[in-house]
């Protein structure tokens, strides 16, 4: 099946610095990403999505300004955590669809984020 | 899209088929059913999907009534690997829509 390649796997990093993921999609055209976060024992709960050339659409409650996305390619995604702070600590996965009738959504291996 | 209902957790022996069942009473004509699993810090793996005729793949077969209200995913001979949360989610087929991730069921396969 398609490949949906992220990374970091894992970053640790100081509160109010900015950590950048990135999602590619390795075999196929991604015309559009879905963004993810998961808090422990929770479900994936969507924060945005993106259409390669145009400004992602973001869920109810989810800051744009925080989180930044650019999908800038076909093939690659990135979101950005601004300014991330202890509460921002999840885990971030990706998903991408090269979009058509009846096609299958594949996800990243997502990324944990730990914020100090 | 239609909310789906599924059993927060189920045990199953190993060896034995583990049937995870789903309601999805409020499924329209043009909503597909879609089954993936997350093991323990890891993306959701696509398992199988759906419209009405049942359907069956090297990992599982769908079981879709045919007031399409309700489905359940069977897995045949389950193992150790299957222990995960797996999530029943109904999906427009139009255009490249996201996936509404309800609580899911989180299977044990106990050995």
């Amino acid at each position: 099946g398609a490949v949906v390649s992220q990374h970091p796997s894992w970053v640790i990093c100081k509160s109010g610095t900015s950590v950048k993921i990135e999602c590619r999609s390795l075999d196929f055209q991604a015309t559009t990403m879905f963004w993810y976060r998961q808090f422990p024992k929770q479900s994936l709960m969507l924060m945005a999505t993106s259409n390669e050339g145009s400004k992602a659409t973001y869920e109810q409650g989810v800051e744009k300004d925080k989180f930044l996305i650019n999908h800038a390619s076909l093939t690659l995604s990135t979101l950005t955590v601004t300014s991330a702070h202890p509460e921002d600590s999840s885990f971030y996965i990706c998903s991408s669809t090269s979009g058509g009738a009846n096609e299958k959504l594949f996800f990243g291996s997502g990324t944990q984020l730990s914020v100090l | 899209d239609a909310k789906t209902t599924q059993p927060p957790s189920m045990d199953c022996a190993e060896g034995r088929a583990a049937n995870l069942p789903c309601n999805h009473s409020t499924i329209s004509g043009n909503e597909y059913v879609y089954w993936y699993r997350q093991i323990h810090s890891q993306g959701p793996q696509y398992i199988i999907h759906g419209l009405k005729n049942n359907e069956t793949n090297e990992m599982a077969s769908l079981i879709i009534t045919e007031d399409r209200k309700s489905s359940t995913l069977i897995l045949p001979h389950a193992t150790l690997r299957d222990t995960a949360v797996y999530y029943c989610i109904v999906r427009r087929i139009q255009g490249a829509q996201k996936l509404v991730f309800g609580q899911g069921t989180r299977l044990t396969i106990n050995p």
